[in-house]
Order: structure tokens, then sequence, then C-alpha cells
């Protein structure tokens, strides 16, 4: 299994600009999770997707963020428009199930470094 | 969202044992532990997870104190390849929420 895709690695843009993270979860999962990095906050979990469904998405920072889940093999992030502040390590994660007990626990992608400028 | 208390920084030198603690004193009896870890430019990744027994894998093992208010995290034999930012989460619902995490120095 080739893992969690991401795409693209780095990201720059310049504000005001639309810009789409894409993420393709391992086959099978049904859970996808899209956290945010930053050195001042640490790891935030922006929303996570059950069966495709948005089940969480109280961690999006603003209405300039959305993301969906058209189907089990494909996620994106999309923000619009993109600020300064935005600039951070976007990762995606999947998971076997949404449940307390993960015996494989979440797999993470190499994530996306974006750069607002 | 459920807290964890992981000392800031650690340092060990290659080839010795390293045990990482974690405070969870709110953990609930339905609440799992689990370990995450972060290298260097790449995305967490899982480690272990228990709930009450102590647990072996290839990775490492957990030693869940008998109250359940703390753990161990144990890397039996520290390489320069374990140097990374190991996360101590409880939970007991559908999200992982990472804290700070304990920043891990190897030295050769």
């Amino acid at each position: 299994d080739a893992g969690v895709i991401q795409s693209p690695r780095h990201e720059v843009t310049e504000m005001g600009q639309e810009v789409t993270l894409r993420c393709k979860p391992i086959s099978g999962h049904n859970s996808l999770f899209w956290y945010r990095q930053t050195m001042m906050r640490g790891l935030e979990l922006l929303i996570y997707f059950n069966n495709n469904v948005p089940i969480d998405d109280s961690g999006m920072p603003e209405d300039r963020f959305s993301a969906k889940m058209p189907n089990a093999s494909f996620s994106t992030l999309k923000i619009q428009p993109s600020e300064p502040r935005d600039s951070a390590v976007y990762f995606c994660a999947s998971s076997l199930a949404l449940t307390r007990d993960w015996g494989y626990g979440y797999t993470f992608g190499s994530g996306t470094r974006l750069t607002v400028v | 969202d459920a807290k964890t208390t992981q000392p800031n920084s650690m340092e060990s030198n290659e080839e010795e044992p390293v045990h990482l603690p974690c405070n969870h004193s709110t953990i609930s009896g339905t609440d799992y532990i689990h370990w995450y870890r972060q290298l260097p430019s790449q995305g967490p990744e899982y480690v272990i997870h228990g709930l009450t027994s102590n647990v072996n894998n290839r990775m490492a093992s957990l030693a869940i104190a008998e109250d359940r208010k703390s753990s161990t995290l144990i890397l039996h034999r520290a390489t320069l390849r374990d140097a990374a930012v190991y996360y101590c989460i409880h939970f007991n619902t559908d999200k992982l929420i990472f804290g700070t995490g304990t920043r891990l120095q190897v030295f050769p």
C-alpha cells in the first residue's frame, strides 16, 4: 500500500489566491482527518469524515476554509481567499474505523507545506 | 478535550533504553492511551496503544500504571532514527487531539 498520499508537497501562493490541498486515503479506510501544524499552535484537528460524511468541523478556523470528500478515495481542503497566517503544514490522515480502539491507529500523509506570501 | 502532561524534552545516548513518561490524571475508565511520534519533516506515526495491561510491539513497550493515571513509553535501545517528538494521547471520542509532546534527542 502506498499509504496516505497528499499533493502538492509544497505550495507557495499569494495572499488572496485560492488554494486546494488534496488527499488520497488508504484503500479500505473509512475515516479521514485533516490537521494543521504550526510552531505556535502545534497539531490542530480541522475536520474529519466518516464514510465520506463530515462528522465534526469545529476545528475549521473560519469560513475561508472548506473540505469535501466526494468519494472514499479522495478529499480536498480548500482555502479561499488565502492569507499569510494560513501558512502551515497540512496533514491528512486516515483510519480503519471510527472507534476508540484502533488497533492500527491513524496513518498520516507526508503533509503539504503551504506558504502564503 | 483530554489533557496529558509530558516533559518538553529528553535526551538519550544511542543503544541505551529510554523511558518517556506521561501523566493523564483525568483519564476515565474507558479511555485508551495512544502514543504517536513525529520524525523531522514527516507526519506523525502510530507507535503503540493500550487500555490497562502493558503492551509490547516491534517498536516499543507501553507500561501503564495500575491506577492508569500515568504511562511510560519504553524504547529498549535508542537509535539515532528514534529522534522525534513523542505524543501521548488519551481519548474516548472519535478523534485524536495532540498535545505538545516530548522532543527526544539521541546522541551517538
